[in-house]
């Protein structure tokens, strides 16, 4: 298996709503990572996370929250969210936090109303 | 601050015929450049991952390149097919920098009959 999984694929969500996004990946890997990339831009960093530890935060907002439950999984909690906030969200996985290869799930369009 | 450029910004080719996209990069201390495709909406997904040694890899119809004299990497595509329509990514990791990456902007690639 060697896919990072993603769900939802598409969310709909109000500024006053709160949801999650889930990010799965059983390659054994133990860094994971969400990026925001907006529409014809490149991927943007927002947190890593290494041996289920959150390892770098790229000053994002609190609204952002992110988890990890186990090496496993990765979520991302969403609350109080403003329109601009509205992208694609990938997740990604390595093997470690250095060098190795990403690899990176469908991503999960948001759309913030 | 790092860098890393790519041309053309987008590109139309006949589905049967060859092109070669380039990306210039900054990145010090260098240490891997990876070439990445991504799909419209979906998640990018490795091609090729070259180290400082490294002139050429393959895989399948993509060939990569690295001059890491110059910094230059170019990825040349062979007898296009359709479905190599995306944007294609040039991705350049530092030594040292624990898992951050800096992403060029791609190249949107457009096949056509």
């Amino acid at each position: 298996d060697t896919e990072v999984t993603q769900t939802p694929k598409h969310l709909v969500m109000g500024m006053t709503n709160k949801k999650s996004l889930k990010c799965e990946q059983h390659m054994g890997h133990r860094a994971m990572y969400w990026y925001k990339q907006k529409a014809k831009k490149p991927p943007e960093l927002m947190f890593v996370y290494s041996y289920e530890k959150l390892s770098i935060n790229e000053s994002v907002p609190s609204r952002f929250s992110p988890e990890c439950p186990n090496s496993s999984l990765l979520n991302l909690h969403l609350h109080a969210l403003q329109p601009e906030d509205s992208a694609l969200y990938l997740c990604a996985s390595s093997q470690g936090i250095l060098l190795e290869k990403l690899f990176f799930g469908s991503g999960t369009q948001l759309s913030v109303l | 601050k790092n860098q890393v450029e790519q041309s053309p910004q987008s590109l139309i080719i006949l589905e049967g015929k060859n092109c070669t996209l380039q990306c210039n990069y900054t990145v010090s201390p260098f240490s891997n450049l990876r070439w990445y495709k991504q799909d419209t909406g979906r998640g990018p997904v490795s091609l090729t991952i070259m180290t400082f040694s490294e002139n050429t890899k393959s895989n399948g119809r993509y060939t990569a390149t690295l001059d890491a004299d110059t910094k230059q990497s170019s990825l040349h595509i062979t007898a296009s097919q359709l479905s190599d329509s995306a944007s294609y990514i040039c991705v350049v990791s530092a030594t040292g920098t624990a898992s951050k990456l800096t992403f060029g902007t791609g190249t949107r690639l457009q096949v056509t009959l």
